[in-house]
């Protein structure tokens, strides 16, 4: 069975950094596409960004709210995937997904992570 | 990119059926066959329901399908249990090639 377990969540003040990491296994993480997803407390599900499989070029897009202060990797030799979080908000606390995209959709999610911005 | 339209709430009793609708534009929900469903229990991660607009995967119940039409799309969860007591999530791809959230519809059991 397919599973992603992430961490790396916690307290970080305004303007902080933080990398959240999701471990993969039990799937060819080499060839998966891998998105972020997040939710803020009592909210919605809001998409973060994804990174393509090295096959597809690797390359990676980005939500508006968070374009320029976070980044996506991968590192295909550890089926591990990053989320470097820079310049950190208030409004960036959430619980932060990890998550597989088959083609158009998304299946299976990791638990999730908590990442609380503030003073 | 706005959120795609879902009512705040929808209930029904055990045995009845509840749809939910997912409105867009053709950029989005109408433009594309690329509309799946997440089941959120409290707490937890969510759970793919439906796929591809009415694809289920395997595992979810039959009681659960999907269809569009025009701009919207709708899940419909017939024969209604208390475990479908829940929030619901539409996902819809865009043209950008980057994915637009439903707004999110919490189910109630009454």
């Amino acid at each position: 069975e397919v599973r992603l377990v992430e961490s790396g969540g916690g307290l970080v003040k305004p303007g902080g950094s933080l990398r959240l990491s999701c471990a993969a296994s039990e799937f060819t993480f080499s060839k998966a596409w891998m998105t972020w997803v997040r939710q803020a407390p009592g909210k919605g599900l809001e998409w973060v960004g994804r990174i393509r499989n090295e096959k597809d070029g690797g390359t990676t897009d980005y939500a508006a709210p968070v374009e320029g202060r976070f980044t996506i990797s991968r590192d295909a030799s550890k089926n591990m995937l990053y989320l470097h979080m820079n310049s950190l908000k208030a409004e960036d606390t959430a619980v932060y997904f990890c998550v597989h995209q088959m083609r158009s959709w998304f299946d299976p999610w990791g638990q999730g992570t908590l990442v609380t911005v503030s003073s | 990119q706005s959120a795609l339209t879902q009512p705040p709430s929808a209930s029904g009793s055990p045995g009845q059926s509840v749809t939910i609708s997912c409105t867009g534009t053709s950029s989005d929900v109408g433009g594309y066959n690329y509309v799946s469903w997440y089941q959120q229990h409290p707490g937890k991660a969510p759970k793919l329901m439906i796929h591809e607009v009415n694809k289920r995967p395997s595992g979810v119940p039959d009681r659960f399908s999907g269809s569009k039409s025009g701009n919207t799309a709708s899940l419909t969860v017939s024969g209604l249990q208390a475990e479908d007591e829940a929030d619901y999530y539409c996902i819809s791809q865009t043209g950008s090639n980057n994915f637009v959230f439903g707004t999110g519809t919490k189910v109630t059991v009454l």
